[in-house]
């Protein structure tokens, strides 16, 4: 197993448009989170899911941002009508419940909304 | 509202010497701690952790300290090294069993060779 992967790596996107991103956690983990991080900042939590269920999201996840994670395994991060100020890093990590602190990150996402 | 909070951006210190990295709080009702590095291109890694119970946490060269009174943690490195190079994160846990984390914005350590 090679940890959390992400995909695509980077993502030149309009205003505009809609992008989606993907997730691939570790295999065993069963809680999967996304973040948001931009330049000088902390990773921001976004959601988070454990196993296919959807059980909070931060109010930074506006409607224009949807996240499904269909089979309790990879999960998208869906985001319309792109604004420039959603350009940012997305981050995905994951973790086994019993021991969700420890959080394991994927590479990130990197979208630039020209 | 940014409730943990690392006020050096940047700490800079020669290999072999003790790198020290602070953070600070203001949500009392957190009650776990971590600490993340990061290497350009990748994602944060774990690094050390602290529960809100404890005082101190040590792992090799890393050891956290916490002060709950003074809702301040810190980071010592002993001994540093080149590849500790990084930014490094102070994260917190709220403890509802979400487990979503507070970041703060990160201190970038350089140890010079």
């Amino acid at each position: 197993d090679t940890g959390v992967s992400q995909d695509p790596r980077h993502k030149i996107t309009k205003r505009g448009q809609n992008v989606t991103f993907r997730c691939d956690p570790i295999s065993e983990h069963n809680r999967l989170y996304w973040y948001r991080q931009t330049l000088g900042q902390g990773p921001e939590f976004l959601t988070y899911f454990q196993n296919e269920a959807q059980l909070e999201k931060s109010r930074l996840l506006s409607d224009r941002f949807s996240a499904e994670r269909p089979k309790g395994s990879f999960s998208t991060l869906e985001i319309q009508r792109t604004e420039q100020g959603d350009s940012a890093m997305y981050l995905c990590a994951s973790s086994l419940a019993q021991w969700s602190y420890e959080q394991y990150f994927g590479p990130g996402t990197r979208l630039t909304v020209t | 509202d940014q409730q943990v909070k690392q006020n050096s951006p940047s700490l800079s210190v020669q290999e072999g010497r003790i790198s020290i990295l602070n953070c600070d709080y203001t949500n009392s009702m957190f009650d776990y701690f971590l600490w993340y590095k990061k290497y350009p291109a990748e994602g944060p890694t774990f690094l050390i952790s602290i529960s809100s119970i404890k005082d101190k946490n040590e792992d090799g060269r890393f050891t956290v300290f916490l002060n709950k009174s003074a809702k301040h943690l810190s980071l010592h490195i002993v001994p540093s090294q080149p590849g500790d190079s990084a930014v490094y994160f102070c994260a917190a846990d709220i403890g509802t069993g979400a487990n979503n984390l507070f970041f703060g914005t990160g201190t970038r350590l350089t140890v010079i060779p």
